[in-house]
């Protein structure tokens, strides 16, 4: 158990419509990362949160958004889903914001089947 | 943009074979950490790499950075079943955000 929660593990939804996934970090730690994880794909970056304040960009679209709240917990929001849209979505969390010495907790993320 | 390069994306291997992933940059890396992501699980980290020629062992795991700090290589001896799944590298350009690499995936043959 890496101490990274997230919900739901399993989503399915129909083209257009709106999700919300949901990350708490470890105790302590103060990044949230969001990756996407298409069917045998890599991990792509989306977005980094420190301590409230957006991080770091990546290949995110514009139909989707994020943000971390006080408690630090980090919600990610796709809108307007595409099938293609289908994947596993990860969420890390490290305890300082820079990648140098900084390891990377990854939650056992949510699978999302947009139908 | 940055990108780090990982070979090869698929292996599979007899049981008791060895395995060896590598990754490479045109550009000088900051550092370079490994991770290693189960059948149906999340990527859980290994190990970080820092130094130029540095290597490190994990009982049966070595990971090795290059000279010029532009690539780095995973190597396993004598694979075990417990072996199975992708290996990622995610490498630090010094902009302190982690690019993983496309990721290797291991399947052993009994």
């Amino acid at each position: 158990d890496s101490g990274v929660t997230q919900t739901p593990k399993h989503l399915i939804t129909a083209t257009g419509q709106r999700v919300t996934l949901r990350c708490s970090p470890r105790s302590g730690d103060l990044s949230v990362y969001w990756y996407q994880q298409s069917l045998d794909q890599g991990l792509q970056f989306l977005i980094q949160y420190y301590n409230g304040e957006e991080r770091a960009k990546g290949n995110i679209l514009e139909r989707f958004s994020a943000q971390q709240f006080p408690d630090l917990h980090s919600e990610l929001n796709l809108s307007s889903l595409e099938l293609g849209d289908s994947a596993l979505y990860f969420c890390a969390s490290s305890v300082s914001e820079g990648a140098w010495g900084n390891i990377q907790y990854f939650g056992a993320g949510t699978r999302l089947s947009v139908l | 943009g940055q990108q780090v390069m990982q070979i090869p994306q698929y292996q599979h291997v007899q049981e008791g074979e060895d395995f060896t992933t590598y990754c490479n940059s045109s550009t000088t890396l900051s550092n370079i950490q490994w991770y290693k992501q189960r059948p149906g699980g999340h990527p859980v980290f290994l190990i970080q790499l820092v130094k130029s020629g540095e290597v490190k062992k994990q009982k049966r795991l070595t990971f090795q950075f290059g000279e010029a700090k532009k690539n780095s290589s995973l190597h396993i001896t004598a694979t075990q079943t417990t072996d199975v799944g992708t290996y990622f590298c995610a490498a630090n350009f010094g902009n302190e955000k982690l690019t993983f690499g496309t990721g290797t995936r291991l399947t052993i043959i009994p």
